[in-house]
């Protein structure tokens, strides 16, 4: 069974920082891009991030560019987003997403003092 | 403010037939496929037709759905109640280098 399980959300203080985790298993995932996602309390989804299968290809949304940084471990079958400069607006539950078509529950950053 | 354009809100009764559209540009649909997703309340996005008109295992044949030039649409026939949820299109662009979201249509089952 293909599963993919988000780790590391909480509540954080404005400029702080944190680091997002996503575990997989059921797949190879060598195989796939893998995609960040987010959703802002009662309002729609948002792509942040997402990574190619061998980590040497990144894209980012402009408003966490220079901010957030995705990165992936092969061996280890984890993905990762470093959140730095958090925001208000960076509050959200956090998707972790294999291509595209698989997502995990979820895991909620809330960035507040 | 999304790149994707959809009603915020669609509704019919059991049985009947409803259909969601998605409104892009060139440099997403009119170039790339499109996704949908269903979004039932309080929990995660699940895929519902990738690559404009393909189903994954375990979709429903209720749902279909088509594209032409840069706009897609999404059909559900047959409405039942557990359809109750919120609907995104998702399309790669290619002028941002990103996935893109439509709004989200809220789906109501009279």
């Amino acid at each position: 069974e293909v599963q993919v399980v988000e780790s590391g959300g909480e509540l954080v203080q404005p400029g702080g920082s944190l680091r997002l985790s996503c575990t997989v298993s059921g797949f190879t995932f060598s195989g796939y891009w893998m995609t960040w996602a987010r959703q802002a309390p009662g309002k729609g989804l948002e792509w942040v991030a997402n990574i190619n299968q061998d980590g040497s290809g990144k894209y980012y949304v402009d408003s966490v560019k220079g901010r957030f940084t995705i990165s992936r471990d092969n061996a280890k079958n984890s993905l990762n987003l470093q959140m730095n400069s958090l925001r208000a607006e960076d509050t959200a539950v956090y998707y972790c997403v294999r291509n595209m078509d698989v997502w995990g529950q979820g895991t909620t950053v809330t960035v507040s003092s | 403010q999304s790149v994707l354009t959809q009603a915020p809100s669609a509704s019919g009764t059991p049985g009947q037939r409803v259909t969601i559209s998605c409104s892009g540009s060139s440099s997403n649909i009119g170039s790339n496929t499109v996704n949908w997703y269903q979004q039932l309340p309080g929990t995660a996005p699940k895929l519902l037709i990738y690559d404009n008109n393909q189903r994954p295992s375990g979709a429903p044949d209720r749902f279909s759905g088509s594209k032409s030039g840069t706009s897609a649409s999404l059909a559900i026939s047959g409405l039942q109640s557990e359809d109750e949820a919120d609907y995104y299109c998702a399309a790669w662009d290619n002028s941002l280098n990103g996935w893109i979201f439509g709004g989200g249509t809220k789906l109501t089952v009279l």
